[in-house]
């Protein structure tokens, strides 16, 4: 079965470093979303991208987030200047479509720790 | 105001008894889908069941069923039969027709099965 791939499943990273979290999403899908989880709250709506372009964005996703489909199949989230506070689970999804019925296919997540 | 709320969090339940874990929504949309999903203490987010808003059948997928209730917003998630394997965090979910896409997530409610 199809699905989409996270990597790296863990990264830690001093504050003030960039990173950088990497997905494939299944690959006839056309929506690509980035979600975050701050340990043991709710999962929280980043962005979302389609044709090559941010489609929605949430007050969460500002200038220190950015996101990029760099080739056929890769989906990034960039993250300048890390804070303590941007340590999260940080999931990747995406669907066929937006329409309200599409189910969203979640990746495994990765986990981040700025320290 | 919250769209999506979950009311319990944390929940027990016998092995092989039936659990409800409560979900009420908000919006003006007409058109809009309600996801469940169950994400285990590995961290993954998995899909269990979607009732869309103008679904007259409530939805069923094996031992999951939705208990949809338009009038009152609420989209109740039933497990039947529980088992060991099913405590985890539940998610509700919505996707409003209006947006490109993106969920709205509760806050969870944890389930614990005994045995």
């Amino acid at each position: 079965e199809p699905e989409v791939t996270q990597t790296p499943s863990h990264q830690v990273t001093q504050m003030g470093q960039e990173v950088i979290l990497r997905c494939v999403p299944i690959s006839n899908h056309l929506y690509f979303y980035w979600y975050r989880q701050i340990l043991g709250q709710k999962v929280e709506f980043l962005v979302s991208f389609y044709n090559n372009e941010i489609s929605e964005k949430s007050e969460i996703f500002d200038d220190q987030f950015s996101v990029e489909r760099p080739d056929g199949s890769n989906f990034t989230l960039k993250i300048r200047s890390t804070k303590l506070e941007d340590s999260a689970m940080y999931f990747c999804a995406s669907s066929e479509g937006w329409w309200e019925g599409t189910e969203a296919f979640f990746g495994q997540g990765t986990r981040l720790t700025v320290v | 105001a919250q769209k999506i709320t979950q009311t319990q969090p944390g929940m027990f339940v016998q092995e092989k008894e039936a659990v409800t874990l409560d979900c009420t929504y908000d919006t003006s949309d007409q058109s809009y889908g309600l996801f469940w999903y169950k994400q285990p203490s590995s961290g993954e987010m998995i899909f269990l069941i979607y009732q869309g808003s103008y679904d007259e059948q409530n939805a069923t997928e094996g031992r999951y069923s939705l208990n949809f209730q338009k009038a009152r917003k609420s989209a109740n998630l039933v497990i039947s039969a529980s088992q060991l394997g099913d405590s985890a965090m539940y998610f509700c979910a919505m996707r409003e027709g209006g947006s490109q896409g993106n969920l709205i997530f509760g806050k969870g409610t944890k389930l614990s099965v005994k045995p």
